[in-house]
């Protein structure tokens, strides 16, 4: 049963442009929400979050917007860079462990 | 530097034989996890230590243990490995409580021969 899902497992966008993340998820408990990043051979570090009691959280180039009634979340990049090309997790803690959603593989092409 | 320090980073062994995995860290974070990660899947997490309480996930396989001798260190040992049993598993620490922001290592790939 995965509670949190990012439907789709890569996105390929060009330098400049915008990349948009999604994540949803089924459990309405959940009211906080992590996004990680991960390179290759590298263990994935924390990126942005944003609580239950706010819609959306901005932190230079990264804003994160979260839907509470379509239980769905978003992670912006803008503009995007080469660096930014790794793997995005989403994720929620509930009760003693936190949950992960597949990834995405983003792709920033120069 | 580096906060959550796993070794080593690609481990070989073959069908059966134990192996261990080790993680320490510098951050004196009460939590310490381990996660398995196959390709193109979530992260899942196999067990947690609250301080020393050690905290087991209901689905993960009898042939996995863990020890944490202390605050730093925190070992996975994998009795007999399987095939399905590659992958990369990931130490990380928090210290806010359980389900925080977490800090993770680099990771061990593991492969069974």
């Amino acid at each position: 049963d995965q509670q949190v899902k990012q439907n789709s497992p890569s996105l390929s966008v060009q330098e400049g442009r915008i990349s948009i993340l999604n994540c949803d998820y089924t459990n309405s408990m959940f009211d906080y929400f992590l996004w990680y990043k991960k390179y290759p051979a590298e263990g994935p570090t924390f990126l942005i979050s944003i609580s239950s009691i706010k819609d959306k959280n901005e932190d230079g180039r990264f804003t994160v917007f979260l839907n509470k009634s379509a239980k769905h979340l978003s992670l912006h990049i803008v503009p995007s860079q080469p660096g930014d090309s790794a793997v995005y997790f989403c994720a929620s803690p509930s009760g003693s462990r936190l949950t992960f959603g597949e990834g995405t593989q983003l792709t920033v092409n120069p | 530097d580096a906060m959550v320090i796993q070794n080593p980073r690609y481990q070989v062994t073959q069908f059966g034989k134990p192996v261990t995995l080790s993680c320490s860290q510098t951050l004196n974070h009460n939590v310490m996890y381990w996660y398995q990660q196959k390709s193109s899947q979530a992260p899942k997490l196999l067990f947690h230590y609250y301080d020393k309480d050690f905290n087991n996930e209901a689905d993960t396989p009898d042939n996995f243990q863990s020890r944490r001798p202390n605050t730093s260190f925190c070992f996975l040992d994998i009795r007999s490995p399987g095939l399905g049993d590659a992958a990369m598993y990931l130490c990380a620490t928090s210290s806010v409580g359980v389900g925080e922001k977490l800090f993770f290592g680099s990771g061990t790939q593991l492969s069974v021969l």
